[in-house]
């Protein structure tokens, strides 16, 4: 299976509201409510964020918001801040026990 | 919510053969599935496999099947990676991660990577 597409860099000045988008196949995001994001920080290990498509994890700001549509998720982060400058990835099952990845999303902020 | 701590950093010859470990704690192993995820600066992160303790039950990547294998050893809570024949193409950060699934579908939480180069 191919990696989920994702673009390679966003950018957005502190205040402001992003989105970055994760587009996928019927096979993957289109079939199943199990999109989730991850956060990156350099050097860090990932750190979910959001799963089942728009569920914020445990003491995940507010600011985080999943959503879906067709075959492609997106994650918006409002209110920027310097802290959220990192990299994104968004996965999804797509079926026989399988999960797949996003290739990643480089935030400037 | 749990804690995964893996071994250290690796630096292999191609041909040696590698096996990194997960130390599992503040979760019950058995029955939860333990994946693999590696991470390369060109391809980003790839889902390698899984494991499910309590019955073994394996899950493979198809782009990873056949040249690793995933254990587990319940006795130490532990999940294990490993090569019998690395490549210089396996050169890339390792990480664990317990992947909850059931009415939802997620990792969480991660371990903090093993680093695996392979160089001659």
């Amino acid at each position: 299976q191919s990696a989920l597409t994702q673009p390679a860099s966003v950018s957005g000045s502190p205040g402001q509201s992003i989105t970055i988008s994760c587009s996928g196949t019927n096979n993957d995001i289109g079939a199943y409510p199990y999109v989730s994001w991850y956060q990156q920080h350099p050097g860090r290990a990932p750190k979910v964020l959001i799963s089942d498509v728009s569920r914020r994890r445990s003491g995940v700001s507010a600011r985080f918001s999943g959503a879906r549509s067709g075959e492609t998720a997106s994650l918006t982060i409002s209110g920027l801040q310097a802290e959220d400058e990192a990299d994104y990835y968004c996965a999804s099952y797509s079926g026989n026990s399988t999960p797949l990845f996003g290739g990643g999303t480089h935030l400037t902020v | 919510e749990g804690q995964m701590v893996q071994s250290g950093t690796e630096m292999k010859k191609p041909g040696e053969s590698l096996k990194i470990s997960c130390k599992v704690s503040g979760f019950t192993f058995k029955n939860n599935w333990i994946a693999w995820v590696r991470q390369t600066p060109g391809k980003g992160l790839q889902w390698v496999g899984s494991i499910y303790p309590g019955d073994s039950d394996i899950r493979y990547s198809p782009s990873f099947q056949g040249h690793v294998s995933i254990s587990a050893d319940m006795s130490t809570t532990t999940a294990y990676l490993e090569w019998s024949s690395l490549e210089a193409s396996d050169t890339a950060m390792y990480y664990c991660s317990r992947l909850v699934t059931g009415t939802t579908y997620y990792f969480d939480p991660w371990g903090q990577g093993t680093l695996v180069t392979v160089s001659s």
